[in-house]
């Protein structure tokens, strides 16, 4: 079975700081995702990659970087972290077009 | 942006009934897949169904795509209390990238003992 893990499950941190949020994937798979969930806004894009030091940008990256030095390893990184950035995180990586999934970080801040 | 809605956005049945959900999409895709999400949780992929499939069978899901219409129905038939979740649409883009998926708002599912 893949795995897809993510590092922490329930975050709180304090506007301003910076956050890593990590996710690790077992089954060697070439393409790795980080969307946002919101309540009434659905799943959005945030990066993805595609390959080791690879990125490209989704539909909302302001506010966040990404880095993926290894194949297995996709981090979404918070420079500064806002109020507005209280959200679930989710990470997926995928292979064949269908996206397995992690079991989401909650993240909150204050 | 948000390519699929799903239709409707919560749904109430009895424990037995069948559940159907609907989705719809505004440009050519690849493929579409239904996933689904427990409370809190990631994720989990369903099915998939290739543009030039019409109907995809697996266990209790029945998923079916019209390209002309641009839609695409997930059906779960004999439901059970176990099947409470929301249940996503996500479209693959013609000519897009592999797993870059635009995903809908989702179906709130209820299933009543």
């Amino acid at each position: 079975d893949v795995k897809v893990t993510q590092s922490s499950r329930y975050l709180v941190k304090r506007t301003g700081e910076k956050v890593f949020l990590e996710c690790v994937q077992d089954m060697d798979h070439e393409n790795m995702f980080w969307y946002r969930q919101d309540p009434g806004l659905g799943l959005r894009l945030i990066y993805f990659s595609y390959d080791v030091k690879m990125k490209e940008k989704g539909d909302i990256p302001e506010g966040y970087s990404v880095s993926r030095e290894k194949k297995e390893r996709f981090s979404l990184i918070l420079e500064s972290a806002s109020t507005n950035q209280t959200s679930m995180y989710l990470c997926a990586s995928s292979f064949s077009g269908e996206l397995f999934f992690g079991e989401g970080s909650r993240l909150t801040v204050l | 942006s948000q390519q699929g809605e799903e239709d409707p956005q919560a749904l109430s049945i009895q424990e037995g009934e069948n559940a159907t959900m609907n989705c719809s999409y505004k440009t050519s895709i690849n493929n579409l897949q239904w996933y689904r999400q427990n409370s809190g949780r990631g994720l989990v992929h369903l099915i998939l169904i290739r543009s030039n499939e019409r109907e995809k069978h697996s266990g209790r899901l029945r998923v079916t795509l019209d390209t002309s219409k641009k839609s695409s129905s997930l059906l779960i038939t004999a439901s059970r209390a176990a099947d409470t979740a929301s249940y996503f649409c996500a479209t693959g883009a013609l000519g897009g990238s592999q797993g870059n998926l635009i995903f809908g708002k989702g179906t709130k599912l209820s299933v009543k003992p």
